[in-house]
């Protein structure tokens, strides 16, 4: 059964720090997605990662994949507190299966 | 364009009592997904609906169940409520494929 493990669960971070959250999954994929959800709100969307290899960067924000390793990375470059948020990665095998997410506070 | 629609945004229900829940996905989008989210067991996969015909269902009691209609719009329903069916419930749309899904707003239930 796949199993998608994020790590860390909870990150307090400081305003222009950096910090990496990493989703590990234990079945081959190379459909990997990462989104945001602020409290009380539903998804957004942040990258799809289709390949091994694939990376995306939007803002502070750049998303890597290593299907090989079964490992993709959420790095957060100087953070601010805008990105406060909770930050899930889901894998797609048939059916989307989400990590249990990373509650994120960035604080000044 | 418009995003995905959930309707209603609230509910509260009893137990034993039955739901519907409604999705009406971005135009053009044939794929619906849901999805249930607690605290306790996070965000976990119901079912998915392409093209009136479900694809894909998630290790959920048949108490739920869910429909798609021609205009990609799609119900679920869920029989003999339980307190633990108290969540917010989640719509996802996409195109089909490896595309990332776009989610409306959600329901959240309340089973008292």
């Amino acid at each position: 059964e796949l199993k998608v493990e994020q790590n860390p669960l909870f990150l307090s971070m400081q305003e222009g720090k950096n910090y990496t959250i990493y989703c590990n999954y234990s079945t081959t994929s190379d459909r990997l997605y990462w989104y945001r959800q602020d409290p009380g709100k539903s998804l957004e969307s942040l990258f799809v990662l289709l390949s091994n290899g694939a990376v995306k960067q939007e803002g502070r924000l750049m998303a890597s994949l290593d299907t090989k390793a079964r490992l993709s990375t959420l790095h957060i470059t100087a953070a601010v507190h805008d990105l406060s948020a909770t930050y899930f990665c889901a894998v797609d095998l048939n059916d989307m299966r989400f990590g249990a997410g990373t509650r994120l506070t960035v604080k000044p | 364009k418009a995003g995905v629609t959930q309707t209603p945004r609230y509910l509260i229900k009893t137990r034993g009592q039955q739901v519907t829940l409604s999705c009406s996905p971005i135009s053009g989008h044939r794929s619906v997904s849901w999805y249930q989210q607690t605290p306790g067991q996070g965000l976990q996969f119901l079912f998915e609906y392409f093209s009136e015909t479900q694809r894909n269902k998630g290790n959920f009691p048949g108490r739920f169940s869910g429909r798609q209609f021609s205009n990609s719009r799609s119900e679920m329903n869920v029989s003999t409520l339980e307190l633990g069916d108290s969540a917010l419930y989640l719509c996802a749309s996409n195109p089909g494929g490896p595309n990332e899904q776009f989610f409306g707003p959600g329901t959240r239930l309340t089973v008292l």
